[in-house]
């Protein structure tokens, strides 16, 4: 069965000081997709990346950078120099291909930048 | 990507009373749509897919009686809980999917905060 585990529930860090958030997933799907969201405290999710299973590259983007390893199953979200205003709720979600459109959505990490 | 709105973004009502939710996509036609729950400091939980022109699909452990879901256009799709209780409070979320996308992918609206007193 498909399934998306954060295990860290929160993470505090101080302004600029670089975070990572761990991201593990399971499927039986060869083909599948993977997003990270950012959920504010107003609630409205804001989509940060998607990416397929074919496509292991990492990516940057800005602050932002995710390292995808197909071998361990895990998507990482890293925020270098983090700010005040990443602090969030960010949820990674599982898509498989198999006629669902199904999101599997972690539990989520709070994060807590501190000034 | 689409744009998706809800509204209201937040209701409040008394016990016993019923609440509707609307979902519209207002820049592509949305043959399925999905109605997320999210009670506070919790996650998104999947409650039903729903599909214009069809009875919407529940996921197990969701009251189909409770929980109404008309997709009757491409663009809308209303969620109703019927006879509310302080229970229902919770953060109600929809999507739309974007068959086309590559990536199956789905657009979020902000979200409705239903109180039930």
């Amino acid at each position: 069965a498909q399934k998306v585990t954060q295990a860290q529930t929160e993470i505090s860090v101080v302004e600029k000081e670089d975070v990572t958030l761990d991201c593990v997933y399971e499927t039986r799907d060869t083909t599948y997709y993977l997003f990270w969201y950012k959920q504010p405290p107003s609630g409205e999710l804001v989509f940060l990346i998607r990416r397929n299973s074919f496509d292991e590259q990492n990516e940057i983007s800005g602050r932002y950078s995710w390292n995808f390893q197909k071998s361990t199953s895990s998507f990482n979200f890293t925020i270098t120099a983090s700010q005040v205003v990443d602090s969030a709720v960010y949820f990674c979600a599982l898509s498989e291909t198999s006629g669902t459109y199904k999101y599997i959505f972690g539990t989520g990490t709070r994060l807590k930048v501190l000034a | 990507g689409a744009v998706v709105s809800q509204h209201p973004s937040r209701v409040i009502c008394k016990s016993g009373t019923s609440v509707k939710i609307e979902c519209r996509s207002l820049d592509f036609q949305a043959t399925t749509m999905f109605w997320y729950r999210q009670f506070p400091k919790q996650s998104l939980m999947l409650m039903a897919t729903s599909n214009e022109g069809s009875k919407a699909t529940y996921e197990q452990g969701v009251e189909k009686d409770k929980f109404l879901i008309n997709h009757a256009s491409l663009t809308l799709s209303t969620l109703t809980v019927t006879s509310a209780h302080p229970e229902d409070s919770s953060f109600y979320i929809c999507s739309v999917l974007l068959a086309a996308s590559s990536y199956n992918e789905q657009f979020f609206g902000p979200g409705t905060r239903l109180t039930v007193l």
